[in-house]
């Protein structure tokens, strides 16, 4: 199993472009997430879904959109990218319910000039 | 909603010894307490979680404290090594609502030889 897949690993964008991050995970999760981790702030909650077809806001969801069209996929999107999201971006599964161990992806490395 | 506390920022001991991190938590209904490590460059990953009806975990050389009066959980590592230096995150959820983790600000460890 791959696991927890994200792409891409590394991304440059001006202010203003648009991009989308791919999350896939093969391990037939139903809970996704995306999180950014930024210097001594930790990790940040951004969106997730608790299934196909089903999205929710997290703690800072504002210039972020996502979609988990397809169980397996879950997809973050910035409109009109600003240099407040340069950032680390991590994926995130697990199984349904309480204490259910997350697996992240191996992040994203994002810079917004 | 929930808001973790980590302390300290920045531990440095000496190889051998034993090292402590704290956290705070607010939300009285929160009921999961698991720790994450991250090495420098990869990803989260899981290294031990407690849950609120139970007051100490052990796994080798860690250990997980919870006072759930106080609202506070500890990561005590014993007979520290080189290979324990690393970023570690304390974090939070509670039952019901896709066990959303809200994370501590991260501690980072530097074992010395």
């Amino acid at each position: 199993n791959a696991g927890v897949t994200q792409t891409p690993k590394f991304r440059v964008l001006k202010t203003g472009q648009s991009m989308t991050l791919l999350c896939a995970q093969d391990m037939n999760h139903e809970y996704m997430y995306w999180y950014r981790q930024d210097p001594g702030m930790g990790l940040r909650l951004i969106h997730y879904s608790v299934g196909e077809g089903t999205t929710a806001k997290g703690e800072v969801p504002d210039g972020y959109n996502v979609s988990r069209l397809k169980k397996q996929n879950f997809l973050l999107g910035l409109e009109s990218a600003a240099p407040s999201q340069t950032s680390v971006y991590f994926c995130a599964s697990s199984y349904q319910g309480l204490d259910e161990k997350l697996f992240f992806g191996s992040g994203t490395q994002l810079s917004v000039l | 909603g929930e808001n973790v506390e980590q302390h300290p920022s920045t531990l440095s001991v000496q190889e051998g010894d034993s090292a402590v991190i704290k956290c705070t938590y607010s939300d009285s209904a929160s009921n999961y307490f698991p720790w994450y490590k991250q090495e420098l460059g990869k990803r989260p990953q899981l290294i031990i979680d407690i849950r609120s009806n139970v007051g100490e975990k052990k796994d080798q050389r860690i250990a997980v404290t919870l006072n759930k009066t106080a609202k506070h959980f500890s990561l005590h590592i014993t007979e520290t090594q080189p290979e324990d230096s690393a970023v570690y995150f304390c974090a939070a959820s509670k039952a019901g609502g896709g066990n959303k983790l809200t994370f501590g600000t991260g501690t980072q460890l530097k074992v010395e030889l």
